[in-house]
């Protein structure tokens, strides 16, 4: 079964809209959560790396102040896009791996937005 | 930087053919891991490689990882239908998680 839920899977809004994502480590404990946007037909690029309880570490070119990330607890990351454009659309995935072991990163479903 | 390439971006291959996907990557970097995408899903995991000369093997695909030349291989047999997606390996940052990926193969299996 999944280890890492992903909620929601799909968001249609407005512009101007923020939009929040959950990603949840579901059977263990995840210090260290990672958020990626993939366009269509294209890679995944890294966007930022959650770290529990402390600011979150961008990828260049990316803005802090659009993108927000909290990891409030060992299990949780959300990452909220601000006053969403058109051009935010894509697809979101959060991804976490358990410490301390040679287990691959595992990603939540994603998550879908499309902005009007 | 990291850069990781793979080759071919697009695939299209009969039923029953073998081939190879390539996975090249720049910098020093002690695993190498490959990821499945179905169309509208997110990633499934394959495979983990962890050191020179790692080679696993499930079903109908195999990898393998040279850390020397810095390359990975995904090689199909004998492919059938539900191996068509799209392949991605992903390299780590030396000494932590954050990982570069491929660019991608879309994998198309004729019948």
């Amino acid at each position: 079964g999944a280890v890492v839920s992903q909620h929601p899977s799909w968001v249609i809004c407005k512009s101007g809209t923020s939009v929040k994502i959950e990603c949840r480590s579901l059977d263990f404990q995840a210090t260290t959560m990672f958020w990626y946007r993939q366009f269509p037909k294209q890679s995944l690029m890294l966007m930022a790396t959650s770290n529990e309880g402390s600011k979150a570490t961008y990828e260049q070119g990316v803005e802090k102040d659009k993108f927000l990330i909290n990891h409030a607890s060992l299990t949780l990351s959300t990452l909220t896009v601000t006053s969403a454009h058109p051009e935010d659309s894509s697809f979101y995935i959060c991804s976490a791996r358990k410490v301390s072991s040679n287990q691959p990163q595992h990603f939540g479903d994603g998550t879908r937005l499309s902005i009007l | 930087e990291l850069k990781v390439e793979q080759n071919p971006l697009f695939l299209s291959m009969q039923e029953g053919k073998n081939y190879t996907i390539y996975c090249n990557y720049s910098t020093t970097s002690d695993r190498l891991y490959w990821y499945r995408q179905d169309p509208g899903k997110s990633l499934e995991s394959l495979f983990v490689l962890l050191s020179n000369g790692a080679v696993k093997q499930e079903g109908r695909l195999m990898a393998s990882l040279d850390t020397k030349a810095r390359l990975s291989t995904l090689h199909i047999t004998a492919a059938v239908h539900d191996l068509s997606a799209t392949y991605f390996c992903a390299v780590p940052d030396f000494g932590n998680e954050k990982l570069t990926f491929g660019t991608g193969t879309r994998l198309t299996i004729i019948p």
